[in-house]
C-alpha cells in the first residue's frame, strides 16, 4: 500500500471546524483514499472515502487535491466525541480479488478542547 | 447499523495456553480480518480470509495462529501457545462483497488479551 503522511497530533476547540491533512505523493491511479478513526478504547471506525472528487457524508467532508497527492478531512463542527486518532489510508483495489486489507499508520491524534 | 461482535471483551491466560477469540461478522459480509493493537502502538494487520481460506497473512501470523469460520457465522482466531508478547487488543473486521473499491471495513470493539 502506498504511504501516507499525517501530523502526529492536532488540537481544536469544540464547535469549530477541523481540517486534518494527509499527504500521499506516491498515490497511484487505482488507490482510493480512506479515512478511519479510532475513539479511545474502541475499534477503528469508517469515516469517509473518495477517489478523485470531494465527498460529503453525515460525519465529515473529504477534500481531494486535483493532483490527488494530498487530501483533507474536514469536521465541520468538532465535538468532544470527535476526539480520536484519525487515519488516512490508501487502498489499492486495482488488482481486485480477495485481499482487501487496510494498512494503518500512526494517524493524527485529535484533541478537542471544551 | 449492523455490528461486528467480539467475545470475550477481556481474556486473561497463562503463557503457553491456547486461546480462542471469537467474532460474529455482519451477516452478508464475505471478507474477514483480524488485526491487533499492542498498547500505544499501531493497529497491525494479521490475516484476511475469503471464500473459506486465508487470502493474506502478515509475518506476525506465524504457525501459532490459525483462523476458522466453522459454521458460516462465527470467525475465530486461535493462538495455540500464547506468549507474553501476544498481549494486545485483537480486532475482528468484516467487509461486504467487493463492488467499487470503496467498501468499508466494519470493526468489532475488540478482545483485550492479557498473557501472564
Amino acid at each position: 500500500d502506498a504511504k501516507t503522511t499525517q501530523p502526529n497530533s492536532m488540537e481544536s476547540n469544540e464547535e469549530e471546524p477541523v481540517h486534518l491533512p494527509c499527504n500521499h505523493s506516491t498515490i497511484s491511479g487505482t488507490d482510493y483514499i480512506h479515512w478511519y478513526r479510532q475513539l479511545p478504547s474502541q475499534g477503528p471506525e469508517y469515516v469517509i472515502h473518495g477517489l478523485t472528487s470531494n465527498v460529503n457524508n453525515r460525519m465529515a467532508s473529504l477534500a481531494i487535491a486535483e493532483d490527488r497527492k494530498s487530501s483533507t478531512l474536514i469536521l465541520h463542527r468538532a465535538t468532544l466525541r470527535d476526539a480520536a486518532v484519525y487515519y488516512c489510508i490508501l487502498r489499492d483495489v486495482g488488482s481486485g480479488g480477495s485481499n482487501y486489507k487496510l494498512t494503518f499508520g500512526k494517524g493524527t491524534l485529535l484533541t478537542v478542547n471544551p | 447499523e449492523p455490528e461486528v461482535t467480539q467475545t470475550p471483551s477481556h481474556q486473561v491466560t497463562q503463557m503457553g495456553q491456547e486461546v480462542i477469540l471469537r467474532c460474529v461478522p455482519i451477516s452478508n459480509h464475505l471478507y474477514f480480518y483480524w488485526y491487533r493493537q499492542i498498547l500505544g502502538q499501531k493497529v497491525e494487520f494479521l490475516v484476511s480470509f475469503y471464500n473459506n481460506e486465508i487470502s493474506e497473512k502478515s509475518e506476525i501470523f506465524d504457525d501459532q495462529f490459525s483462523v476458522e469460520r466453522p459454521d458460516g457465522s462465527n470467525f475465530t482466531l486461535k493462538i495455540r501457545s500464547t506468549k507474553l508478547e501476544d498481549s494486545a487488543m485483537y480486532f475482528c473486521a468484516s467487509a461486504p462483497p467487493l463492488r467499487t473499491g470503496g467498501e468499508k471495513l466494519f470493526f468489532g470493539s475488540g478482545t483485550q488479551l492479557s498473557v501472564l
